[in-house]
């Protein structure tokens, strides 16, 4: 059972657009939502992270919406580039800085044509 | 300052042998866990080693286990490979109990023939 579920599967925007990574879960116990990015042929690698104690966080032009009501967050990209070309995964977890384990939704592959 | 480094970077292997992946972690970090990625998927959580001991477990079967030396570093092994074994293998390593932040290697790309 996916605990972690994500969408859309793939997504093509403009440079200079926004695109917006949906991400949803049931598993209330889960208290750190982090994104990670993955180029081909690389590990995923940390963008930003959020807690279920604020609605919203921004790290330079990407920004993550929590709606903890929903059991659902999303990210969003501004002014995105072709450098964002990636695959985009949400995570969640529960006690992480103890047990360290993450949920990862399918991903989302990401297109910013220039 | 290293990242998590990983070896071999690919391998090839036929169904029923074994293989053993390895990884050193992120200096400074004691905690190593290992994900399975299949083509298209999001990572799956095999297992984590700390102090040495398997501290928690995926939904894999006993074919895949694990190591931790005293030097943190860990080894994955695989027996009986099955072609569904096929996928990126990803380390990746944190500090128990610090700041919320797990560091991944570029991964083990293993196929089965």
């Amino acid at each position: 059972q996916q605990q972690v579920k994500q969408s859309p599967q793939s997504l093509i925007v403009q440079k200079g657009g926004i695109p917006i990574i949906n991400c949803a879960y049931e598993n209330t116990a889960f208290d750190y939502f982090p994104w990670y990015q993955q180029f081909p042929g690389k590990g995923p690698a940390l963008l930003i992270a959020i807690r279920p104690d604020v609605s919203e966080k921004k790290e330079g032009r990407f920004t993550i919406s929590f709606n903890k009501s929903a059991k659902q967050f999303s990210l969003h990209i501004m002014d995105s580039q072709p450098g964002d070309s990636a695959t985009y995964f949400c995570a969640a977890s529960k006690e992480f800085s103890t047990l360290g384990r993450l949920y990862f939704g399918r991903g989302t592959q990401l297109t910013v044509w220039p | 300052d290293a990242g998590v480094t990983q070896s071999p970077t690919h391998l090839i292997k036929t169904r029923g042998q074994q293989v053993t992946l390895r990884c050193s972690p992120k200096s400074g970090h004691d905690t190593v866990s290992w994900y399975q990625q299949a083509l298209g998927q999001g990572p799956q959580f095999i297992f984590q080693y700390y102090e040495e001991e398997e501290r928690q477990r995926g939904n894999f079967p006993d074919r895949f286990s694990g190591h931790q030396f005293p030097n943190y570093s860990s080894e994955l092994n695989v027996n009986a490979l099955l072609l569904g074994d096929s996928a990126l293998y990803l380390c990746a390593s944190s500090l128990q109990g610090a700041e919320e932040k797990l560091f991944f290697g570029s991964g083990t790309q293993l196929s089965v023939l």
